[in-house]
């Protein structure tokens, strides 16, 4: 099967600008997620949706960051306007269903976002 | 959020030594797990623990989940130079996922 599919791969902006990445989870995975990984850190958790719900976005700065997963299948997040701490890599990825205990989460190969 | 401690930060080694590597937490898990990243990729799950007390092997990787359901530690046997990577553990808890701060590991052959 194919896996989570992220685009770009790599985005260079100016601070204030503005920049969407999109994420395809694995078909049929209802539950999705997007992290921040800053250089030397662990993944950070964004957002989290079930579905087309948002079930966590405590960690979001909302002030900057939007996303949104309308259809319940692929997803966008946004950041309008970059600041330079936003410059990381953001990781998308996807498990299966919700509320069953855990199953294996499954990320993309990310985007890395540099803001100058 | 629950953070996890990993240690150490990095390690340089030869090929052909064992590593050990190990996470602690001020939260009990339901699950722990080890992941690897290679540059430009994202995080690919090498071992899950699903009980306190658990040892579990993948081929020459070893993990164990903790009594106290707080640490885990992982365990590279005869590593290889394709063993370099960034090893990452995390806490599971009510479909959520808590990650460390990464164990860089490097092997000169």
């Amino acid at each position: 099967e194919a896996g989570v599919a992220q685009s770009p791969r790599y985005k260079i902006i100016e601070k204030r600008q503005s920049v969407a990445f999109w994420c395809n989870p694995i078909s049929g995975h209802a539950t999705l997620y997007w992290y921040q990984q800053i250089l030397g850190q662990g993944p950070k958790l964004l957002i989290q949706f079930q579905n087309n719900g948002v079930v966590d976005d405590s960690q979001l700065p909302k002030d900057r960051f939007s996303a949104e997963r309308l259809k319940g299948v692929d997803s966008t997040l946004k950041i309008q306007p970059a600041k330079l701490e936003d410059s990381a890599v953001y990781l998308c990825a996807s498990t299966t269903t919700w509320g069953t205990g855990y199953n294996e989460q499954f990320f993309g190969p990310g985007t890395r976002l540099t803001v100058l | 959020g629950q953070q996890l401690n990993q240690s150490p930060q990095s390690m340089f080694i030869q090929e052909g030594e064992d590593v050990s590597m190990n996470c602690t937490s001020s939260s009990i898990f339901n699950t722990w797990l080890w992941y690897k990243q290679d540059p430009g990729e994202g995080p690919v799950l090498l071992i899950a623990l699903y009980k306190a007390g658990e040892l579990t092997s993948n081929g020459r990787l070893t993990a164990q989940f903790g009594i106290t359901r707080k640490d885990s530690f992982l365990n590279i046997s005869a590593s290889i130079p394709s063993d370099v990577g960034i090893y990452f553990c995390a806490g599971y808890n009510f479909n959520k996922f808590y990650f460390g701060s990464g164990t860089k590991l490097n092997v000169k052959p």
